[in-house]
């Protein structure tokens, strides 16, 4: 089955304790990026990855990292987390092409940071 | 930038009624998409309805459809004979048409109860 799987689906941490989201899809798919939802907000990408080695910021990128060192993998890494970045994480994937393909969205990660 | 606006933050539809939800959005660009999400309480963004700009026949999936106003700059979607399922949050997004970053800008959404 086509799938974007994201994992934990909930975590509760502390400020500063680092810690990483991961996300993995198995369609072969170029691009991938990651969002986070906040209420009043709507979804606001983070980072974004056009291939392996390729990433780039999106609107909201400080305090976040991450890597693509394979296809198939992009976690997102919070070095120093705080209680800001409290909110729901989605990862997204997609084929390469302007809006040829839809975005295929991740169950989504809970995040509190106390 | 894009903005994408959605001006109703709650409705409420009795089930079998057809409700139509709004979104604005603000480009300069000529060629791009627009999109509507549904949320339910899952949590899992599901593609409803996708529209390109470059198209003027309004899209559409059995029970949803959109109104595309491209000098108006507005995509509202209508849910025909609504149903409990329905109930969720729906965000409007656009995407420029672009060889790179597919970035959606969402809209703040609008969290829509059918009431049985």
């Amino acid at each position: 089955e086509a799938q974007v799987t994201q994992n934990p689906r909930y975590l509760i941490t502390v400020t500063g304790k680092k810690l990483t989201v991961t996300c993995s899809q198995n369609m072969n798919h170029e691009y991938m990026s990651w969002y986070r939802q906040d209420p009043g907000l709507g979804l606001r990408q983070i980072y974004y990855s056009m291939n392996v080695e390729v990433t780039d910021k999106g609107d909201v990128p400080e305090g976040y990292k991450v890597s693509r060192k394979e296809k198939r993998n992009f976690p997102l890494i919070l070095e120093s987390p705080s209680p800001n970045q409290t909110s729901l994480y989605f990862c997204a994937s997609s084929s390469q092409g302007p809006g040829n393909e839809k975005l295929f969205f991740g169950s989504g990660t809970q995040l509190s940071v106390l | 930038a894009q903005t994408v606006t959605q001006s109703q933050p709650e409705m409420s539809v009795q089930e079998a009624e057809t409700v139509t939800l709004s979104c604005t959005y603000d480009t300069s660009e000529n060629n791009y998409y627009l999109f509507w999400y549904k949320q339910p309480p899952s949590r899992q963004m599901i593609l409803v309805i996708r529209q390109e700009a470059y198209k003027q026949q309004n899209a559409t999936e059995n029970r949803f459809s959109v109104n595309f106003q491209k000098a108006a700059k507005s995509f509202s979607l209508k849910i025909s004979d609504s149903q409990l399922g329905d109930t969720a949050m729906y965000f409007c997004a656009f995407m420029k048409l672009n060889f790179g970053n597919e970035k959606l800008t969402f809209g703040t959404g609008t969290r829509l109860t059918i009431i049985p």
